[in-house]
């Protein structure tokens, strides 16, 4: 099983601010990795895949970095509406997700 | 427009069998992808339970083999879950889901169903 690690699991900012969550797989698992945004109730959203490349429909101030073991979402400027859970995801081996990283108001 | 609905029976008993279908609109599963349920207990993270293509073939998640079986029905556009034996602990949001690709077993997904609840109780 390939675990993934995401740090920090809640984190307080403001609107505006440059957000970065980390995910760390167990193992290398290339560039098979994925991001998502979920809001409660809500099915997750993809963001991110192929640990770099942005989903269709979404803002450019998300983006993605890392390969192997060590993965970043970066926000560049917190909006609203950014206020949510984020999850990686790791499809190289079988799939599993991260623990989640909850981004709260400051 | 890819739409996909999750429906079921949202309690069962324990040791008894959860079931849960998920109807796709707007895409013939015939046409490929490997079709996807994932769960999520309540304030918990993402689980992936397992994947199937139009020819039936089915990937587990290990952790749930030996009580999942995942099946698919072209001639009515639909999958399905069947989970053995379940426990409280298998109370969770399930989704479907249709991963980016179109050919992968692993992938991102992109396309979500909106998730039904089910809760294991006596």
């Amino acid at each position: 099983d390939i675990q993934m690690t995401q740090s920090p699991s809640t984190l307080s900012a403001s609107v505006g601010d440059r957000v970065t969550i980390t995910c760390r797989a167990s193992q290398r698992i290339s560039s098979g990795l994925a991001w998502y945004q979920q809001k409660p109730g809500k099915a997750p959203n993809l963001l991110i895949y192929k640990a770099s490349i942005l989903q269709s429909g979404v803002p450019s101030r998300f983006s993605g970095s890392g390969s192997g073991t060590e993965f970043t979402l970066t926000i560049s400027s917190l909006q609203p509406d950014d206020f949510a859970t984020y999850y990686c995801q790791q499809y190289n081996s079988y799939s599993t997700f991260g623990q989640g990283t909850k981004v709260e108001i400051k | 427009q890819l739409q996909l609905q999750e429906s079921g029976p949202g309690l069962v008993k324990p040791s008894e069998t959860l079931s849960l279908t998920c109807a796709v609109s707007g895409y013939s599963i015939s046409s490929g992808y490997y079709w996807v349920w994932i769960r999520q207990p309540p304030g918990k993270g993402l689980e992936w339970i397992g994947s199937v293509y139009r020819s039936g073939s089915a990937y587990y998640n290990p952790s749930l083999r030996s009580r999942l079986t995942i099946s698919v029905d072209t001639s009515n556009n639909q999958f399905s879950l069947k989970l053995s034996s379940v426990t409280a602990a298998d109370t969770a949001v399930y989704y479907c889901a249709r991963p980016i690709g179109p050919a992968a077993i692993y992938d991102a997904f992109d396309m979500w169903g909106q998730g039904t609840m089910v809760t294991v109780s006596s």
